[in-house]
């Protein structure tokens, strides 16, 4: 299995824009979970998925932030209008019922100019 | 609300010797998970050891182990035989225990401490 997939890696936009970051959880796995992680404010939950319904969105900062997740296959965050503030690293993750423990994809660093 | 707490922001230990990092836990769940994650300067978010709650015995893993003291709500990681390759951030995480067996909800991250590791 190729694990979590994210992209992009990197991601350098401008103030103003929008800015969409992919995910792709682990085959089989009915949770996923969007994490941002700051020196601040360390890994806070964003929001998360269960068999493609969101369950908790509370740590969702604002309306410019929105998370969706069509299928079993692919969830995207978007942020639109970015700022500079919203600079980060951004985690994805996915897990299943009985798991324990998740796994994390390699992260979206986002730096908003 | 469960709080996890790492009062060690940073730490250092000579390679090949034996580090203690700490973490303590504020839950008033009776079953739940414990974890520590390991991210390298790649970034990478990688599970080291979790423990049961509910099993009295501290978990172990080749040259990890913890010290589970549940009326404590204190929850350790031991590092033996310390590596170059174990220079990380460290993370301690609380999950609830789901109504099915296995996880439930999120994880709850501490801060993180900072190891490193010197030749």
């Amino acid at each position: 299995d190729a694990g979590v997939i994210q992209s992009p890696r990197h991601e350098v936009t401008e103030m103003g824009q929008e800015v969409t970051l992919r995910c792709k959880p682990i085959s089989g796995h009915d949770y996923l979970f969007w994490y941002r992680q700051t020196m601040m404010r360390g890994l806070e939950l964003l929001i998360y998925f269960n068999n493609n319904v969101p369950i908790d969105d509370s740590g969702m900062p604002e309306d410019r932030f929105s998370a969706k997740m069509p299928n079993a296959s692919f969830s995207t965050l978007k942020i639109q209008p970015s700022e500079p503030r919203d600079s980060a690293v951004y985690f994805c993750a996915s897990s299943w019922t009985g798991g324990l423990g998740y796994t994390f994809g390699s992260g979206t660093r986002l730096t908003v100019v | 609300a469960q709080t996890v707490t790492q009062s060690q922001p940073e730490m250092s230990v000579q390679e090949a010797e034996t580090v203690t990092l700490s973490c303590t836990y504020d839950t008033s769940e009776s079953n739940y998970y414990l974890f520590w994650y390991k991210q390298p300067p790649s970034r990478q978010m990688i599970l080291v050891i979790r423990q049961e709650a509910y099993k009295q015995q501290n978990a172990t893993e080749n040259r990890f182990s913890v010290n589970f003291q549940k009326a404590a709500k204190s929850f350790s990681l031991k590092i033996s035989d310390s590596q170059l390759g174990d220079t990380a951030m460290y993370f301690c995480a609380f999950m609830k225990h789901g109504n099915y067996g296995g996880s439930q909800g999120n994880l709850i991250f501490g801060k993180g401490t900072k190891l490193s590791v010197k030749p």
